[in-house]
């Protein structure tokens, strides 16, 4: 089981970015996908949540409006499209894949994580 | 919005020690808690699921419990590989997804 993310590296404020998560090991069509993020030295925070077929998305609020996850399941890749970058997005953006199978509105955890990939908003 | 506070926030331990770590909760959240731990540098990882139960693969001197606001985690003993940040997180179906601040455990 193996989850990579890509596209990170360092934005002006104000500009876009486009984050994606690539798995492998698992039915990717199967399972609810997450972005977690983790701010230099700081505890993490949830990011946003899409159901396994796209339908549903959720976002925490310091996101909504800016932020928009996607799916492509023939691809087996998680997007997250980042618009508006403040510094405080500055962070390590990691995907998780959700506990539970088919999960549409009910969650349970993130049982498997990708290493992570660094997100900079710097002048 | 349900917060999570965990103690210690870090603690010094010895190899073979029991270590305990409580995660409170702002109201009752019933069991819907996990634990992850972080390794420097590395992600997370899940450890304890629905606040008591083991993720398959994981050691049993891992070990959650209980419900409602309080919960514990304990590490019956110690090993040096165990040196990390362990944090509890909320779930619902709202959905909210809440980490507690964590707890950075190393050796003394």
């Amino acid at each position: 089981l193996q989850l990579v993310e890509s596209g990170g590296g360092v934005v002006q404020p104000g500009r876009s970015l486009r984050l994606s998560c690539t798995v492998s090991g698992f039915n990717f069509s199967n399972f609810a996908m997450h972005w977690v993020r983790q701010a230099p030295g700081r505890g993490l925070e949830w990011v946003a949540v899409i159901n396994y077929n796209g339908n549903n998305r959720y976002y925490a609020d310091s996101v909504k409006g800016r932020f928009t996850i996607s799916r492509d399941n023939g691809k087996h890749t998680l997007f997250l499209d980042m618009r508006s970058l403040r510094a405080d997005d500055t962070a390590i953006y990691y995907c998780a894949r959700e506990g539970g199978l088919l999960a549409t509105t009910t969650w349970l955890n993130f049982d498997s994580w990708g290493q992570g990939t660094l997100v900079t908003v710097s002048t | 919005d349900i917060q999570l506070t965990q103690s210690p926030s870090s603690l010094s331990a010895s190899v073979g020690d029991r270590v305990t770590i409580t995660c409170q909760a702002s109201q009752d959240i019933n069991n819907f808690l996990n634990w992850y731990q972080q390794k420097p540098g590395k992600a997370p990882r899940l450890l304890i699921y629905d606040a008591s139960s083991l993720e398959p693969g994981v050691p049993s001197r891992f070990s959650g419990s209980g419900s409602g606001t309080h919960f514990t985690f304990t590490i019956r003993s110690l090993q040096s590989e165990d040196i990390a940040t362990y944090y509890c997180q909320h779930y619902d179906d709202v959905p909210r997804f809440t980490f507690g601040p964590g707890t950075k455990v190393d050796l003394k």
